[in-house]
């Protein structure tokens, strides 16, 4: 079981530059989310899907797009990279419902110079 | 604004003793209230988890202690070993998935 794969797992970017970061589950989850993890902050919810063709922002969406063709898939987009994204990325899933288990990749780490 | 808040952000607990992390949360709607650990490199992982219906909840070394009145809850860990060793979360969600994660605790156990 490959369970929630993220690439690429390191990447640096220029201030300008845009990106796709990749993030698939093979858990037929419903429930899929990117969520950024800085020093002292914590993991701040970036969007998340409910499904297939269902997005919605979370804590600190600005400067990021998502989109949601399949079940699996859940791609998430920096338009115009800046400082401030540098970040360690982290896409979860878990079946939809109350007190479910979110299963973690393994990050993506971002630095924009 | 910090929905759930979480200390210490460090702790240093001796081989054989009890790591003890605390959490307070403000929004009454929270149900579902789960620890993850994480290891550096590593994507956070569920370590234990309590609906607040029930005041704890244990899993071998690792306790939940739940106090609905005070909107506090606190992860305990006995008998604390070297591989213990860990960023530790705690969080809350209510209906929908959609988790709240405090600041993460640094746990480092000296043999």
């Amino acid at each position: 079981n490959a369970g929630v794969t993220q690439t690429p797992k390191f990447q640096v970017l220029k201030t300008g530059q845009s990106m796709t970061l990749q993030c698939a589950q093979d858990m037929n989850h419903e429930y899929m989310s990117w969520y950024r993890q800085d020093p002292g902050m914590g993991l701040r919810l970036i969007h998340y899907s409910v499904g297939a063709g269902i997005t919605d922002q979370g804590e600190v969406p600005n400067g990021y797009n998502v989109s949601r063709s399949t079940t699996e898939d859940f791609p998430l987009r920096l338009l115009s990279a800046a400082p401030s994204q540098t970040s360690v990325y982290f896409c979860a899933s878990s079946y939809r419902g109350e007190g479910t288990e979110a299963f973690f990749g393994q990050g993506t780490r971002l630095t924009v110079v | 604004q910090q929905q759930v808040k979480q200390s210490p952000q460090s702790l240093i607990v001796q081989k054989g003793g009890i790591s003890i992390i605390n959490c307070a949360y403000e929004n009454t709607a929270f149900d579902y209230f789960p620890w993850y650990q994480q290891f550096p490199g590593k994507g956070p992982a569920l370590l234990i988890a309590i609906r607040p219906d029930v005041s704890e909840k244990k899993e071998g070394r690792f306790t939940i202690s739940f106090n609905k009145s005070a909107k506090q809850f606190s992860l305990h860990i006995m008998d604390s070993q070297p591989g213990d060793s860990a960023t530790y979360f705690c969080a809350a969600s209510s209906t929908g998935n959609q988790f709240y994660f405090g600041t993460g605790t640094s746990l480092t156990v000296i043999p």
